[in-house]
């Protein structure tokens, strides 16, 4: 079972206006998140974490918010550039062991 | 339910043995399938991508010889660990582009882990 969702396939959005990409999660084990970007042809690149002890963390233009209780991450970007048109996707772990992906949202930005 | 699958989920093995991993797509047809490896504080290294009816392609630094892929069919992609050494030891992760865009949102396996004694 998909124990991690991005329920948002795509989502496009104006330069310069906020991009907001969700996630949501069913194992109330996971402790720690994570929010890669994916250009074509290459791997996923880690982009920002949150550790469950907190709710928001934030670097430059990036920011993710968890919500535990609704077991729900989201990633702001803004403002949104054209170079932010990838693929996304959200992650989470707990202790050592291995990630549990979203399925990914392909984000478009449009000039 | 889970639309990638990868098994074994855990293997333990001794240095020089090899392993064998598989990934499938369990109701859609994968082309193309992705190899990574996880490695420490989440960083993930994609390895290979693996192409159905052809070779697979390596990113730089991976060694061919020693990380054998075969796409054996649309569903199934096995990545084989030759003569394993304690510093393969990691988790190896497969994905697979569900809408047929290897460069569009991804189903993930659930990973397996290697260790190596």
């Amino acid at each position: 079972d998909q124990q991690v969702k991005q329920n948002s396939p795509s989502l496009s959005v104006q330069e310069g206006r906020i991009s907001i990409l969700n996630c949501d999660y069913t194992n109330s084990m996971f402790d720690y998140f994570l929010w890669y970007k994916k250009y074509p042809a290459e791997g996923p690149t880690f982009l920002i974490s949150i550790s469950s002890i907190k709710d928001k963390n934030e670097d430059g233009r990036f920011t993710v918010f968890l919500n535990k209780s609704a077991k729900h991450l989201s990633l702001h970007i803004v403002p949104s550039q054209p170079g932010d048109s990838a693929v996304y996707f959200c992650a989470a772990t707990f202790g050592n062991e291995k990630l549990t992906f979203g399925t990914g949202t392909r984000l478009t930005i449009i000039p | 339910g889970a639309v990638v699958s990868q098994h074994p989920s855990r293997v333990i093995c001794k240095s020089g043995t090899s392993v064998k991993i598989e990934c499938r797509s369990l109701d859609f047809q994968a082309t193309t399938m992705f190899w990574y490896r996880q490695f420490p504080k989440q960083s993930l290294m994609l390895m290979a991508t693996s192409n159905e009816g052809s070779k697979a392609t390596y990113e730089q630094g991976v060694e061919k010889d020693k990380f054998l892929i075969n796409h054996a069919s649309l569903t199934l992609s096995t990545l084989t660990v030759t003569s394993a050494h304690p510093e393969d030891s990691s988790f190896y992760i497969c994905s697979a582009p569900w809408g047929g865009d290897p460069t569009d949102t991804q189903y993930f396996g659930p990973g397996t882990r290697l260790t190596v004694l």
